[in-house]
């Protein structure tokens, strides 16, 4: 089963930050946060991952508590094609372990 | 990042009969995946394909139904055999590069 627990679905209105929750209470200390998106009918892209740093890169923010038990993926300005589901993943076993799906939170970007 | 041919991007198959799906990489990578996902559902690992050795199968797959190949480092296939309308789904392959999955574009299955 997934590791973490994400909301259903969003709104977001176009050309404002799009802020995606995640929790992952159980993570444990060698784990890293994974995000994806699925685009409809596109396999999974990758955004960003990170183990207890905050990350950026030209896609997103990944902010990552201290605790490290949630974090949130920052779309800074978001556009109709981030419309997607976007899923968050504690890879299991560090950077070489499996990536366990759960159901996402669908972000819909309105104009 | 590596660069994913999957093929074929959509079939429709008759129920009893079979169909291999192929997975091109442009770079050689050591381990390939294959995925599953069912309509509105999130994607569920089917097995693991490591160059030279048997893949290694998720809970609730077995070979006989989802063989597997990898005869190098940049190609694998995935037969789905003995197809019924469950099997209707999306497959997708993936590749470990660097620290990170990437995902060929996937193959729409619908069994009739």
């Amino acid at each position: 089963d997934a590791k973490t627990t994400q909301p259903t679905s969003m709104d977001c209105a176009e050309g404002r930050a799009a802020n995606l929750p995640c929790n992952h209470s159980t993570i444990s200390g060698n784990e890293y946060v994974y995000w994806y998106r699925q685009i409809h009918s596109q396999g999974p892209q990758y955004i960003i991952h990170g183990l207890k740093n905050n990350e950026t890169n030209e896609m997103a923010s990944l902010i990552i508590t201290e605790d490290r038990k949630s974090s949130t993926l920052i779309l800074p300005h978001a556009t109709l094609r981030d419309t997607a589901v976007y899923y968050c993943i504690v890879r299991v076993g560090g950077s070489q372990g499996n990536l366990i799906f759960g159901k996402g939170t669908k972000l819909s970007v309105k104009p | 990042s590596a660069v994913i041919s999957q093929k074929p991007s959509r079939d429709i198959c008759q129920r009893g009969t079979s169909l291999t799906i192929q997975c091109q990489v442009d770079s050689q990578v050591t381990m390939m995946f294959w995925y599953r996902q069912q309509p509105g559902q999130s994607l569920t690992l089917i097995a693991t394909a490591n160059q030279g050795s048997e893949a290694t199968y998720e809970s609730g797959f077995v070979i006989d139904k989802f063989p597997i190949s990898r005869p190098n480092l940049t190609f694998s296939t995935l037969t789905v055999s003995n197809m019924s309308p469950e099997d209707s789904s999306i497959y997708l392959c993936s590749v470990e590069d660097r620290d990170r999955e990437t995902f060929g574009s996937g193959t729409r299955l619908t069994v009739v």
